[in-house]
């Protein structure tokens, strides 16, 4: 158990439909990061977080945004959905900034669009 | 960019012998590397990490990596293979100030009894 809590585990949905993915750090983590996985493009880092403020974004489309809460839970929201989202979304939290410090990945929310 | 490689896609041993999965990178500076195991259904967990200093690391399930700044490499080995391992793994590099980690394709173990 790596400590980082992915809600839901599951989620099925139709095209152009808008979801909210929640991820809640291990406990004394400030950042979080969300990754994609898919078949086609691998792990792909999407965006990082850090006690709240945005501090990376990486191949993130403009339909995607996310947020970090002061209680330091982030959500991951994707709107206008579209066949090809359909994926593995992975949080991952790490201690802080300013040094590099080991992520650990929850088990990740899977995302089937119909 | 950053970026990495793992050569292999799949990989079959047979239980009890050794293992080395190959993994290049690319990053213009001093690299921090990682291996990471996915197990189906299951998140990505760190099996051992390279930041600096002693270029073999040690990691969890009896894993060990050397890092060749060299070769650009950071294999990952284990010298006699468990049916338990079976799994995904994946090579991972990061850096710089925003500490994403860019991962390889990632290579399948199968283990065979």
């Amino acid at each position: 158990d790596s400590g980082v809590t992915q809600t839901p585990k599951h989620l099925i949905t139709a095209t152009g439909q808008r979801v909210t993915l929640r991820c809640s750090p291990r406990s004394g983590d400030l950042s979080v990061y969300w990754y994609q996985q898919s078949l086609d493009q691998g792990l792909q880092f999407l965006i990082q977080y850090y006690n709240g403020e945005e501090r990376a974004k990486g191949n993130i489309l403009e339909r995607f945004s996310a947020q970090q809460f002061p209680d330091l839970h982030s959500e991951l929201n994707l709107s206008s959905l579209e066949l090809g989202d359909s994926a593995l979304y992975f949080c991952a939290s790490s201690v802080g900034f300013g040094q590099f410090t080991p992520q650990h990945f929850g088990d990740g929310t899977r995302l089937s669009i119909l | 960019a950053q970026s990495v490689t793992q050569p292999d896609i799949h990989i079959t041993v047979s239980e009890g012998a050794s293992l080395e999965l190959r993994c290049n990178y690319s990053y213009g500076a001093t690299p921090y590397l990682f291996w990471y195991v996915q197990s189906p259904g299951q998140g990505l967990q760190l099996l051992l990490k390279y930041f600096s200093g002693d270029t073999l690391v040690q990691g969890i399930k009896g894993f060990e990596a050397e890092f060749k700044r060299s070769q650009s490499s950071f294999n990952l080995r284990k010298p006699s293979v468990h049916w338990s391992d079976a799994a995904e793994y994946f090579c991972a590099v990061g850096g710089g100030s925003n500490y994403k980690l860019t991962f390889g394709k990632g290579t399948l173990l199968t283990v065979n009894p």
